[in-house]
């Protein structure tokens, strides 16, 4: 079956330590996506990718660093400079980025320690 | 630039009523329009789109109108069941930006 697969689903961060969250889609997507949610509130723009070896910062990118290697895969790192980090975060594709579906991932909650 | 404003929550609602959920965009050109369906602890799921004015998208029973001339997007459903308490998100993509745009979000709980 064709989707979205983001792992672990529940993660948890030390102090001052680096963690990277797994997204993986093979959807034969071009676009890739990574939003923050925090309980009660919307979703908002980490980072996103238009093609592979190219991604561009959304509203809340401090903290936060991604790399686009391969088509597949879009994984985000939260940073130890990253002071709040503990949140719901989901990832998604789309064919392109205009006027076209996203479709998510069953997302990560990261928490801190 | 383009947003989206949605009705805030939460929304409580008895078995078998009538949903309305408003949402409003602000956007230059002609975007696309979705509303999506996030239940507790996991991903948003597409539940309709609407591409162009006047196109109605429907799923599952629910319905949403383009409606351009007041720039909106309402989802309603005739007959709400428990199965559909959830927490629903208007969204716009425009035709020549670059992101997504997501409403808050709209809580719905179905008592029996």
């Amino acid at each position: 079956d064709g989707g979205i697969t983001q792992s672990p689903k529940y993660l948890f961060r030390k102090e001052g330590q680096n963690v990277t969250l797994s997204c993986e889609q093979n959807l034969n997507h071009d676009a890739m996506y990574w939003y923050r949610q925090d309980p009660g509130q919307g979703l908002r723009l980490i980072y996103y990718s238009q093609i592979v070896n190219d991604f561009q910062k959304g509203d809340i990118a401090e903290g936060y660093s991604v790399s686009r290697e391969k088509k597949e895969s879009f994984p985000l790192t939260v940073t130890s400079a990253q002071k709040n980090p503990t949140a719901f975060y989901l990832c998604a594709s789309s064919i392109a980025v205009a006027k076209n579906i996203q479709y998510f991932g069953a997302g990560t909650r990261l928490s801190v320690l | 630039g383009d947003s989206v404003t949605q009705m805030e929550g939460p929304v409580t609602l008895s078995e078998e009523a009538f949903l309305t959920i408003n949402c409003t965009y602000t956007a230059t050109g002609y975007p696309s329009l979705f509303w999506y369906v996030q239940y507790p602890g996991e991903g948003l799921q597409l539940l309709l789109k609407a591409t162009k004015a006047d196109d109605k998208g429907s799923n599952k029973g629910f319905e949403a109108t383009y409606r351009k001339e007041t720039t909106s997007f309402h989802l309603e459903k005739g007959s709400v069941q428990v199965s559909d308490s959830a927490v629903y998100f208007c969204a716009l993509s425009g035709d020549t930006g670059n992101q997504f745009y997501f409403g808050t979000g709209t809580s719905l709980t179905v008592i029996p």
